[in-house]
C-alpha cells in the first residue's frame, strides 16, 4: 500500500525567503508523485507531478520538486515566497500502473509573513 | 474547458437526517472520485468509478454512504443517516483515465449538528 508523510503541519516563512515543504512516500512499486495546493474554501489545484523521466520537476507559480528515490522523498521548493503562496499544500502518491487512486498526506499549511 | 462542478457548496443538516451531493465531471473523463476531507487532514478516498462501474469503495461506510454514477457521467453521493463525524468537505474529482492526475471540484462543505 502507498502512503505519504508530510513533515510539519505548519510552516512559516518571510516574504522573499526560501520555501521548503517536505514529503516522504512509501510505495512498493514505482510511484507517481504529486503536489496540490488548496486555497481557503477551494478545491485542490495541481502544482506539479512526477511520473517518469527527469527527477527535477517544475510546476506552476515558480514551484519545483525533486524526486529522490534513494531517500523516498519529493520535497517542494520555491526560491522566493510571495504572500499569495499562503495556502495548504498536499503531497500525494499514486502508482505507475494506475490501478490505485491518489493517496494524500495530511497537508502542510504555509504562512508567509510580510 | 469547464471544470468539475459540485453542488451544493454548503449544507447544514441535523444528525440522523439524509443529504445528497452532486458532481458533474469534466467532459470525457472516464474516472471519477469522491474524497472526504475532514478539517486538518488530507483528502481520503471514499469511492472511485471507472465509467459507471465501481473500481474501489473499500473505504466507503456502506451502512450509511452510497454513491452512483449515472450513465458514466454525473455522480451523486448520499449519506443516510448522517452522524456528527460526517462533518467534512466532500470533494469530487475526475481524470481522463487512472494513469493521470485528478482535477478537483470546489467541494461541498457539510456540517452536521
Amino acid at each position: 500500500a502507498q502512503s505519504v508523510t508530510q513533515l510539519g503541519s505548519h510552516v512559516s516563512v518571510s516574504e522573499g525567503a526560501l520555501v521548503l515543504l517536505r514529503c516522504n512516500y512509501s510505495s512498493s512499486v514505482p510511484p507517481y508523485l504529486f503536489w496540490y495546493v488548496q486555497y481557503p474554501n477551494q478545491g485542490l489545484q495541481l502544482l506539479l507531478k512526477y511520473t517518469t523521466g527527469a527527477t527535477l520537476v517544475k510546476g506552476i507559480n515558480g514551484f519545483e520538486a525533486e524526486f529522490k528515490k534513494s531517500e523516498t522523498s519529493f520535497h517542494l521548493t520555491k526560491p522566493s515566497a510571495h504572500m499569495s503562496d499562503a495556502a495548504e499544500y498536499f503531497c500525494a502518491v499514486s502508482t505507475v500502473s494506475g490501478n490505485t487512486p491518489l493517496v494524500f498526506g495530511k497537508g502542510t499549511r504555509l504562512s508567509v509573513i510580510a | 474547458e469547464a471544470g468539475v462542478a459540485q453542488s451544493p457548496r454548503y449544507k447544514i443538516i441535523e444528525k440522523r437526517q439524509s443529504v445528497a451531493f452532486w458532481c458533474n465531471p469534466i467532459s470525457g473523463h472516464a474516472t471519477l472520485y469522491w474524497y472526504q476531507q475532514i478539517l486538518g487532514q488530507g483528502p481520503k478516498l471514499l469511492i472511485q468509478f471507472q465509467n459507471n462501474g465501481v473500481v474501489d469503495d473499500s473505504q466507503l461506510p456502506k451502512d450509511r454512504f452510497s454513491a452512483e454514477r449515472l450513465k458514466g457521467v454525473d455522480s451523486t453521493l448520499k449519506i443516510q443517516p448522517a452522524k456528527l463525524e460526517d462533518s467534512a468537505v466532500y470533494l469530487c474529482a475526475s481524470s481522463p483515465d487512472r494513469n493521470t492526475e485528478a482535477f478537483f471540484g470546489q467541494g461541498t462543505r457539510l456540517t452536521v449538528v
